[in-house]
């Protein structure tokens, strides 16, 4: 089963507006990435954010990390239609023997209509 | 610097088959996992290697095996393909194994007819 679940599914809007997503997940972690992925092929990474982190930028992308909540969002401001993809949040999860996996949600579908 | 590779891109096999998929993983980075993406779904964890051995593997049946080379390199093992089985798959690369950026590949897709 997946951990984390994004919110919404899926969201239209006009070219220059802010996008926001939400990511919640069920167990504590350590860290929490978010990842695009263009019309089904791999995923780019975009942020990754520590459990001692509360918020963190990379140009346009602003992520926010509420442990108490078990919840992200990933801000993407003035928008391009660049930026239409699927968004997923990502946390980890310990394997046997010390390593780890990453546990998806389902995404969110994001377009920008010029 | 090149990211993580993959081959072949795309794949058509029919069902009974066996298919191997192969992964080269950015330099320097000497953990190498694979995921599953069924369409409209998240990815989901097949494996995990780290210095040629498995460190982790996900809920997919004894057909799924992998393995890693000297290089880092990897291949992921299907066997007796199903029709289930038709999915992006994904490898992604890391330096270590814990708390580390997981960088992927374009993915290969795979149909099972």
């Amino acid at each position: 089963s997946q951990q984390g679940e994004e919110d919404p599914q899926a969201l239209s809007i006009q070219e220059g507006e802010n996008a926001t997503m939400n990511c919640s997940y069920k167990t504590s972690i350590n860290n929490l990435q978010w990842y695009r992925q263009n019309s089904g092929r791999g995923l780019v990474h975009l942020i990754l954010i520590r459990s001692n982190e509360r918020e963190k930028h990379s140009g346009r992308l602003r992520v926010t990390l509420d442990t108490s909540k078990k919840s992200s969002s990933l801000l993407i401001t003035a928008s391009r239609a660049a930026d239409t993809a699927s968004y997923f949040c990502a946390t980890d999860a310990p394997i046997i023997q010390g390593a780890q996996k990453l546990v998806f949600g389902q995404g969110t579908r994001l377009t920008i209509n010029p | 610097d090149a990211g993580v590779t993959q081959s072949p891109t795309h794949l058509i096999k029919t069902r009974g088959q066996q298919v191997t998929l192969r992964c080269s993983p950015i330099s320097g980075h000497k953990s190498v996992s694979w995921y599953q993406q069924v369409l409209g779904q998240g990815p989901q964890f097949i494996f995990q290697y780290y210095e040629k051995e498995e460190r982790g593997r996900g809920n997919f049946p004894d057909r799924f095996s992998a393995r890693q080379f000297p290089n880092y390199s990897s291949e992921l093992n299907v066997n007796a393909l199903l029709l289930g089985d038709s999915a992006l798959y994904l490898c992604a690369s890391s330096l270590g194994l814990w708390g580390e950026t997981q960088y992927f590949g374009p993915g290969t897709r795979l149909l099972v007819l």
